[in-house]
């Protein structure tokens, strides 16, 4: 089955620093990545995803880079703010027949903005 | 319109007793999906739904736990003799249909075992 790699554990970031979240996936059919935050006590929010047969994607500070070869992608947070302080799932799926909802997801990394 | 419903928010239970979790899709969602997040930990899949049948279940542990999604009503996972390692919360999450619709998850139902 597949299996997602998620580093690292927890970030620690300054406001307005860039913030970077790799994973890596095992399942070469695996073509869906999506990305959730989650604030503790809530819900994973979906906050953007990126299908296999495109390379990166971009919404306002948050873009997703995907190196299908290598089995990565990134979560890319530019101009970070205090309110960016979630945990961060990257997961992965192969899209069509039964197996799209299907995500594994990473373990998760802890951001903390700082002031 | 309300998104993925999911009732009790908190449920304590004893060991050996039995926890019933129940997960109303988005309006025209006949796809259900629940996960497990153990404590600092990121979410399992358990098993997947559509209406009256079950379509993957290989995350579902083989003992206590179950699940259904009948023609009318809300999806229900139900767990049998809790044992405190059922601590956890289960998320829920539907989708119009199986194919090429991100996930949504529901505000989860923390269940405690004392």
């Amino acid at each position: 089955g597949e299996n997602v790699e998620q580093h690292p554990s927890t970030l620690s970031v300054q406001e307005g620093d860039s913030a970077v979240i790799k994973c890596t996936y095992s399942d070469s059919a695996s073509n869906y990545f999506p990305w959730y935050k989650q604030e503790l006590g809530k819900r994973p929010q979906l906050i953007i995803d990126i299908r296999s047969n495109v390379g990166e994607k971009k919404d306002q500070r948050i873009a997703v880079t995907l190196n299908k070869t290598a089995k990565h992608f990134s979560l890319h947070i530019t101009e970070t703010q205090p309110e960016d302080s979630a945990v961060y799932f990257c997961a992965a799926s192969r899209a069509g027949g039964t197996s799209y909802g299907k995500l594994t997801f990473g373990q998760g990394t802890i951001l903390t903005v700082h002031p | 319109n309300a998104g993925v419903m999911q009732n009790p928010r908190h449920l304590v239970r004893r060991r050996g007793q039995e926890a019933r979790l129940r997960c109303s899709p988005m309006k025209g969602h006949s796809h259900v999906y629940w996960y497990r997040q153990l404590p600092e930990e990121g979410l399992k899949f358990m098993v997947y739904l559509q209406k009256e049948n079950i379509i993957d279940e290989s995350g579902m542990p083989k003992e206590r736990f179950s699940a259904e999604f009948p023609k009318e009503g809300p999806s229900i996972l139900r767990i049998q003799q809790v044992v405190r390692g059922d601590s956890a919360a289960y998320f829920c999450a539907s989708s119009p249909r199986g194919e090429n619709s991100p996930l949504h998850f529901g505000n989860g139902t923390r269940l405690t075992v004392t």
